[in-house]
């Protein structure tokens, strides 16, 4: 089972831009198989999706945040990672990095980000 | 995109009783829909996978069912660890969307 790390500000400023980034060990980033994805959840509320991307650098994302989000992934230090830009407090929550196959087979930890200045 | 409407939206049960949560897609989804465990402050964990296929490693006391709209995930036999959130997740159009989650309280 791999595993996936979260790293990142914990505590971001409206208007300012998120980024987070996922390490990935115990499985390659680069593997033909899967997307690797982003999800995140509000302080006691539902799950939602962010977007999703492939190791070509192939992505999707959630219309709903799309003006605003940016996937990239580095595959020389298996790694992928996040930009919001524009955060609100509506954007506070917590982010979780997956691996991407027949939905969501995997899941980070989680990371807390709160929005506020 | 595709909605996911679950019920009950929470329901209390005993250790022992045999529990069915119900997801319902807005559109037809085929067998594309997997089944999360949420416990509290961790992340959600998944169950099930293509409607009715077992996570490896995970209790066979939870089962899937379903397709195309309509999917059910089923306890067998509720175990003290079994209180949770549980939501469902379809991939088979993008944006994936999640159903709202059922909380499964002891009663």
């Amino acid at each position: 089972q791999p595993h996936l790390q979260e790293s990142g500000p914990r505590l971001v400023k409206p208007s300012e831009t998120l980024s987070l980034t996922c390490t990935v060990s115990g499985a390659s980033i680069s593997s033909s198989s899967f997307y690797w994805g982003w999800l995140r959840q509000p302080p006691g509320k539902g799950l939602e999706w962010i977007g999703s991307l492939y190791y070509t650098g192939n992505t999707h994302y959630n219309p709903s945040l799309k003006s605003r989000v940016t996937l990239s992934v580095d595959t020389s230090k298996n790694q992928f990672s996040l930009k919001l830009t524009s955060m609100t407090a509506a954007d506070s929550a917590i982010y979780y990095c997956a691996r991407v196959i027949y939905g969501v087979d995997v899941w980070g930890q989680g990371t807390t980000v709160t929005v506020s200045s | 995109d595709i909605q996911l409407t679950q019920s009950p939206s929470s329901l209390s049960a005993s250790v022992g009783d045999r529990v069915t949560i119900t997801c319902r897609a807005s559109e037809g989804i085929g067998n594309d829909l997997g089944w999360h465990q949420q416990k509290p402050g961790k992340p959600p964990k998944r169950l099930i996978y293509a409607a009715s296929r077992l996570q490896s490693g995970v209790p066979s006391r939870f089962s899937g069912s379903g397709s195309g709209t309509e999917f059910t995930l089923t306890i067998s036999s509720l175990q003290p660890e079994d209180f949770a959130i549980y939501y469902c997740l379809q991939h088979n159009s993008y944006p994936y969307t999640f159903g709202q989650g059922t909380k499964l309280e002891i009663k």
